[in-house]
C-alpha cells in the first residue's frame, strides 16, 4: 500500500542555517503530496502542496518539489528562524483516496532552531 | 472562508468516565470530516472518517465511536474511557474529490486520570 518514510529528527539546527528535511514515498499512480507543520499544543497548518511531477509548492519561504524519478518530495529553507521550530510532516493523498480524501502521513519530523 | 472548531479545548477525565468531543466546520457544505489521535511525541492516527451524514468507518478497533448527525458536525465518543484513551484529539475536513488537502481543527488535549 501507499507510504510516507520521513528522516528521523530531532533536527537541531542554528538560526539562518540552512534546513532539509527528507521525505519520500511509496504510491500507486500519480499522488498529490503535502507539507503540514503543527507548532506546539496547535493543530496541523498545510505548509505547501505540489499536485504532479516537477511541481514545486512553496509558502513562508520554504519549498519542496515533487520528484516523482526519486519518488521524493523533500522540505528546504534556506535561513530557518526560531519561530520555525515545530513538527512537520509530509502526507499524500493516493489512488485509493479519491472517494474518502484520506491522506497518508510520514510519522513527523521535530525541527528545534536555537538562536 | 472555512473554519473548523473542536472543543472543549482541554478535558480531564477519569477512567471509566464518559466522553464527548465535538467538531464543526464552517463555510462549506458536505465535507469529508476526520477524527485523529496524536499520542504524545508520536505521529498522527486516523480514528475515524466520514463522507456523509451517517456514514462512519472505523479505522482502528478501539473503546471509541463517531457519530455524524449533521452535515457539518462530528462527535467522538466513549461510553467509559481508559488510560489508553489520553492524548491529542484532531478534526479535519477536505473537499470531496480526488487529492484534496485536509483542514485541521485546534485539537482536545484529554487526559483521563
Amino acid at each position: 500500500g501507499d507510504s510516507v518514510t520521513q528522516m528521523e529528527g530531532p533536527v537541531t539546527l542554528s538560526e539562518e542555517a540552512f534546513l532539509t528535511i527528507n521525505c519520500t514515498y511509496t504510491a500507486t499512480g500519480y499522488p498529490s503530496l503535502f507539507w503540514y507543520v503543527q507548532y506546539p499544543g496547535e493543530g496541523l497548518q498545510l505548509l505547501l502542496k505540489a499536485t504532479k511531477a516537477d511541481d514545486k509548492g512553496s509558502n513562508k519561504g520554504f519549498e519542496a518539489t515533487y520528484r516523482k524519478e526519486t519518488t521524493s518530495f523533500h522540505l528546504e529553507k534556506g535561513s530557518v528562524q526560531v519561530s520555525d521550530s515545530a513538527v512537520y510532516f509530509c502526507a499524500l493523498s493516493g489512488h485509493g483516496s479519491s472517494n474518502t480524501g484520506k491522506l497518508i502521513f510520514g510519522q513527523g519530523t521535530t525541527l528545534q532552531v536555537k538562536p | 472562508s472555512q473554519t473548523i472548531h473542536q472543543w472543549p479545548a482541554t478535558l480531564v477525565q477519569p477512567v471509566g468516565s464518559p466522553l464527548s468531543l465535538e467538531c464543526t466546520v464552517e463555510g462549506t457544505s458536505n465535507p469529508n470530516l476526520y477524527w485523529y489521535r496524536q499520542a504524545a511525541g508520536r505521529g498522527l492516527q486516523l480514528l475515524f472518517y466520514s463522507v456523509g451524514i451517517g456514514q462512519i468507518s472505523s479505522e482502528v478497533p478501539q473503546n471509541l465511536s463517531a457519530s455524524r448527525p449533521q452535515d457539518r458536525q462530528f462527535i467522538l465518543s466513549s461510553k467509559k474511557l481508559l488510560l489508553s484513551d489520553s492524548g491529542f484529539y484532531l478534526c479535519a475536513w477536505s473537499r470531496k474529490g480526488s487529492y484534496y488537502e485536509q483542514y485541521f481543527g485546534p485539537g482536545t488535549r484529554l487526559t483521563v486520570t
